[in-house]
């Protein structure tokens, strides 16, 4: 079982579409947990953290359910320019542990 | 602005071949890491550094070593390349201190080809 799971792609929706991403991991003992950002052919950039209590960045919404080990982005009035591949990503002591990424196309 | 960068973004080489990757990071950054992402399979941690003439095994130390001898500069050496190590690499920088591989800041990738 991998570290850390995430939705298969890729994500094909409309411009304005709301879209979620799910994540889950398997260690309990994980300390910390975000979603980066990777453009076609660039490196990944840290979108968010994610908190116990939820937390909400403009259109980006992350959610932490650490009894279920499961981490969800959700992006709302989706635009062209989301379009990406987002990494689930956890820490777990002083490494981070990347899920393998989920892929979104914004489409006209 | 941090600024993470790496020597090549494509490099071709030949198998059997000692291949040098290196990464510069003008933040004083502790921390450094080189990964190698690949299809299917996303970022794979291979070494790290919390610090100069320090290194630490990741996830797939296999056919690969490194080298911390100032803060700034993390070098991957392929010591004798395989076809199997072609591969995107990633090399990525964070702050000191417990927590701070929370952000990590990425250089632009080296896509390394092995003929």
């Amino acid at each position: 079982r991998k570290e850390v799971e995430q939705d298969p792609g890729p994500f094909n929706v409309p411009e304005g579409a709301t879209v979620a991403f799910n994540c889950t991991y398997s260690n309990s003992a994980s300390q910390s947990f975000f979603w980066y950002r990777q453009d076609c052919r660039k490196e990944p950039k840290l979108l968010m953290s994610v908190y116990s209590s939820g937390n909400e960045d403009g259109r980006f919404t992350a959610q932490l359910n650490r009894a279920s080990q499961y981490i969800s982005l959700l992006i709302r009035d989706s635009k062209l320019s989301d379009s990406a591949t987002y990494l689930c990503v956890v820490r777990e002591g002083g490494k981070l542990i990347f899920g393998q990424g989920t892929e979104l196309s914004v489409k006209p | 602005d941090v600024k993470v960068t790496q020597s090549s973004r494509y490099l071709v080489k030949r198998t059997g071949e000692k291949v040098f990757l290196e990464c510069v990071q003008d933040m004083d950054h502790e921390n450094m890491f080189w990964y190698r992402q690949d299809p299917g399979l996303g970022l794979r941690l291979i070494y790290f550094s919390y610090d100069v003439k320090m290194k630490e095994k990741g996830d797939i130390p296999e056919g690969y070593s490194v080298s911390r001898e100032k803060k700034e500069r993390f070098s991957l050496i392929l010591e004798s390349a395989s076809t199997n190590q072609t591969s995107m690499y990633l090399c990525a920088s964070s702050r000191p201190g417990q927590g701070s591989t929370d952000t990590q800041y990425f250089g632009p990738g080296t896509r390394l080809t092995v003929l």
